[in-house]
């Protein structure tokens, strides 16, 4: 099966600083990767659509500048939190789509826990 | 834009049981895609069981089956025999298709199912 993983599986950083963080489709290539928040008991939100070569597209409310995503290559996807603060720590899941496969297919990365003190 | 709603945000049955979760969605859209996922305490999503919306007939995985009321926007999972391992957060979510893709999940508020021994 497809497989996406996450790097790193937790961070944690200072106010202030900012943090990457990587999502890989191992196995396949993803030309569309999705980023999710999830805060603690609550659900995935969409965060922003990531397409190979172009620019992401960002849900309303969430600030493009604050969190920059770049998708450079057919496997890799980044998540940047800039200027990270407290209300920034969050867990952040990513999913990748498989073009050969089923439109409706995502495959989904074990997440990142990122604490800012 | 569709929204997805799960309006029991905790169930508890013993284990063999059969347990039902709910969820509602509002969209103005005819072909979408919805989906059970699970979501265990490694945070890990889990796919549990796919409905696209242009079939009727409800899809079942083993001990998974969908109730996928279309009219009435309702879409349950029905879990049979539940086992120990069944207990996690549940969530449903819905897809829309686009080109040759598809956006990324709207993903409801979640249930968290409990297993009792």
């Amino acid at each position: 099966g497809a497989v996406v993983s996450q790097h790193p599986s937790w961070v944690i950083c200072k106010s202030g600083t900012s943090v990457k963080i990587e999502c890989r489709s191992l196995d396949f290539q993803a030309t569309t990767m999705f980023w999710y928040r999830q805060f603690p008991k609550q659900s995935l939100m969409l965060m922003a659509t990531s397409n190979e070569g172009s620019k992401a597209t960002y849900e309303q409310g969430v600030e493009k500048d604050k969190f920059l995503i770049n998708h450079a290559s057919l496997t890799l996807s980044t998540l940047t939190v800039t200027s990270a603060h407290p209300e920034d720590s969050s867990f952040y899941i990513c999913s990748a789509r498989d073009p050969q496969g089923a439109s409706y297919e995502q495959y989904f990365g074990p997440g990142t826990r990122l604490t800012v003190t | 834009a569709q929204t997805v709603t799960q309006s029991q945000p905790e169930m508890s049955v013993q284990e063999a049981e059969t347990v039902t979760l709910s969820c509602t969605y509002d969209t103005s859209e005819n072909n979408y895609y919805l989906f059970w996922y699970k979501q265990p305490p490694s945070r890990q999503m889990i796919l549990v069981i796919r409905q696209e919306a242009y079939k009727q007939q409800n899809a079942t995985e083993n001990r998974f089956s969908v109730n996928f009321q279309k009219a009435a926007k309702s879409f349950s999972l029905k879990i049979s025999d539940s086992q120990l391992g069944d207990t996690a957060m549940y969530f449903c979510a819905f897809m829309k298709p686009t080109g040759g893709g598809a956006d990324g999940l709207t993903f409801g508020k979640g249930t968290h199912l409990i297993i009792q021994p």
